[in-house]
């Protein structure tokens, strides 16, 4: 049960687009559409930004988005806000029947 | 709404016991997988367990496998985790969580604090 690696952080500008990566291996994020991303803020609970690799939950803005190519997922957030800035994980299930998180990735807007 | 509260948290001494609960409303209890997930001071999140929505499946991490273990009540709508020969390492916010039916997590409890030290 390795982390999936994520960078430890990313920045961008207001209005900019930016992308994360999180990478596994054929067991977890490979092997299965089962990749989700969340965002804290600090001193609050996660929450769930894409799930399914792609799909957004109700409530989240059409500028959260996500992809997976091979063993490597991505989410993008395009036209930076100030809110955005937090930390974002990626988790996967794996063939284990468990789930495994990303090391997590520090966004900050410039 | 959807609502998880967490209760039983606390501090122990390495070796001790201690059992975690989740208060669940404002779903149909009954029809979710319910997960465990951690998170020590500063650092990431750990995922820790998973329950299926009628009980009869658990699986967990590496880390706590054989120490702990993943419960329900549904009669209860109510959720443990039985947490046995604690370690310092053990020492974080253990968040309850609604699984959404394909391992996304769209409902997180608000946490509580578990510290293991002598």
């Amino acid at each position: 049960q390795s982390a999936l690696t994520q960078p430890a952080s990313v920045s961008g500008s207001p209005g900019q687009s930016i992308a994360i990566s999180c990478t596994g291996t054929s067991s977890d994020v490979g092997g299965y559409n089962y990749v989700s991303w969340y965002q804290q803020h600090p001193g609050t609970a996660p929450k769930l930004v894409i799930y399914d690799v792609t799909d957004r939950p109700s409530g989240v803005s059409s500028r959260f988005s996500g992809s997976k190519s091979g063993n490597t997922a991505s989410l993008t957030i395009s036209g930076l806000l100030a809110e955005d800035e937090a930390v974002y994980y990626c988790s996967s299930y794996t063939s284990t029947n468990t789930m495994v998180f990303g090391g997590g990735t520090k966004l900050t807007v410039l | 709404q959807v609502q998880l509260v967490e209760s039983g948290g606390g501090g122990v001494q390495p070796g001790r016991s201690l059992r975690l609960s989740c208060a669940a409303s404002g779903f149909p209890f009954n029809n979710y997988g319910m997960h465990w997930v951690r998170q020590a001071p500063g650092k990431g999140l750990e995922w820790v367990a998973v329950i299926s929505y009628d009980g009869s499946e658990t699986f967990y991490a590496d880390s706590v496998k054989g120490r702990f273990t993943i419960s329900r009540d549904n009669s209860k709508n109510t959720l443990y985790l039985q947490m046995n020969s604690l370690r310092p390492e053990d020492t974080a916010v253990y968040y309850c969580v609604r699984d959404s039916l394909n391992w996304g997590l769209d409902y997180w409890g608000q946490g509580t604090r578990v510290t293991v030290s002598s």
